[in-house]
């Protein structure tokens, strides 16, 4: 069964705080992506990655930064919090060759 | 630009009446057009990929159809645990990214 997990439900930071998000999956995918999701806008893509160490900009990567070192987990940076991220972060993967992808359960962050 | 617009934006139905969402897609060279749930405060829990126009799949009281402009999620006698956001999302051949709609919002009252 497919399996991605957020390492937070719900976190509080404060203004100019670094912020890590985590996300994994036990699937064995290649490809991952981080989304913000908020009112009215839909799902923005931060970055994604095609695999290990690979990483490229979504539509939206200002403030942001990512990492990944190893297949089954890749992290989405703040770099210095701003009131403007508070939003709903959804990580998902992907195989590759593969169309589909399978989401985590979001992590919701305030900054306040 | 590949495009998806979901239609309506929000819907209220009664338990047991059946409806359609829909799903408009200009994306060049469909490679997967998907449908996902997504409840409140939660991630998008995938449900169904189609990947030619004709295809037809179904879950439970859900059936995804599609055809070369536009897909269509039918709801046969919903339940009020059937309410959430569904959303669509459309991937093009040239790229790795899918495009999502901006969601439906189904409540189906008891």
């Amino acid at each position: 069964d497919v399996k991605v997990t957020q390492s937070s439900r719900y976190l509080v930071k404060r203004t100019g705080e670094k912020v890590f998000l985590e996300c994994v999956q036990d699937m064995d995918h290649e490809n991952m992506f981080w989304y913000r999701q908020d009112p009215g806008l839909g799902l923005r893509l931060i970055y994604f990655s095609y695999d290990v160490k690979m990483k490229e900009k979504g539509d939206i990567p200002e403030g942001y930064s990512v990492s990944r070192e190893k297949k089954e987990r890749f992290s989405l940076i703040l770099e210095s919090a701003s009131t403007n991220q508070t939003s709903m972060y959804l990580c998902a993967s992907r195989v590759l060759g593969r169309e589909t992808q399978y989401f985590g359960p979001g992590t919701r962050l305030l900054v306040l | 630009e590949d495009q998806v617009t979901q239609s309506p934006e929000a819907l209220r139905l009664q338990e047991g009446e059946s409806s359609s969402l829909n799903c408009s897609y200009t994306v060049s060279g469909l490679r997967g057009l998907f449908w996902y749930r997504q409840d409140p405060g939660k991630g998008p829990e995938f449900l169904f990929t189609l990947y030619s126009a004709g295809e037809e799949k179904e879950k439970e009281r859900l059936k995804a159809t599609l055809t070369k402009k536009e897909s269509f999620l039918h709801i046969t006698a919903p339940k009020p645990e059937d309410s959430a956001t569904y959303l669509c999302a459309g991937l093009s051949g040239g790229s790795y990214i899918p495009t999502f709609g901006r969601g439906t919002s189904l409540i189906v009252h008891p």
